[in-house]
């Protein structure tokens, strides 16, 4: 049974700051993954799709790589702001349905 | 173009009550899964749809039902409501199973 773990639950940094965090699963046959973004009592907003083929993909700030075989994801933030501040989920999707299992995400708290 | 449209955005039920969810998909795209998520969790896996045929059903009672509809739009119906039943209850379209899945903004059922 596939099992998604986000470390840390919680993470705080000031304004600027570049940061990491991460995600594990426990088979590495998965179809790919996706790192979401949440803000409080909304819907997730998508932030990288990764292939299982791919080792990582980039948007603006936002870089995350994937490394199949040791079961890892990492999501970079490059000089975070106050904005980024929300709980980041991870989700890999395999089987045969392809649904998306969820790890329970960081809560990212940027300080001005 | 639009998103991925759920409604209603709030909802308060009685225990014992039915509730339906709606959601409208992306423009061609073919499938629809459902989601609920308690707080402080990571959405868990609900119901799948691709091509009006249920493809994947998660670990709920059957109180739990779903359909989707010729124009790619979906219900999710719950009968019997109870208390642990309060969530957040997401939707997402792909165009086809495991792509890459864009959320709505999601229903908030309230069940007291």
């Amino acid at each position: 049974k596939q099992e998604v773990t986000q470390i840390p639950a919680a993470l705080s940094v000031p304004e600027g700051e570049n940061l990491v965090l991460n995600c594990s699963f426990t088979d590495s046959a998965i179809y790919n993954l996706q790192w979401f973004r949440q803000d409080p009592g909304k819907g997730l907003t998508s932030l990288l799709l990764i292939q299982s083929s791919q080792r990582e993909q980039t948007s603006g700030r936002l870089n995350a790589s994937l490394d199949k075989s040791s079961g890892r994801s990492t999501l970079y933030i490059a000089a975070s702001q106050p904005g980024d501040s929300a709980t980041y989920l991870c989700a890999v999707t395999g089987g045969a349905t392809n649904k998306l299992i969820f790890g329970t995400g960081t809560l990212l708290a940027v300080q001005p | 173009d639009a998103g991925v449209t759920q409604s209603p955005t709030h909802l308060i039920k009685t225990r014992g009550q039915h509730v339906t969810l709606r959601c409208s998909p992306i423009s061609g795209h073919k499938s629809v899964s459902w989601y609920q998520q308690v707080l402080g969790q990571g959405p868990q896996f609900i119901f799948q749809y691709y091509e009006k045929e249920e493809r994947g059903r998660g670990n709920f009672p059957d109180r739990f039902s779903a359909r989707q509809f010729p124009n790619y739009s979906s219900e999710l119906n719950v009968n019997a409501l109870l208390l642990g039943d309060s969530a957040l209850y997401l939707c997402a379209s792909s165009l086809w199973t495991g792509y890459g899945y864009t959320f709505g903004s999601g229903t908030r059922l309230t069940v007291v």
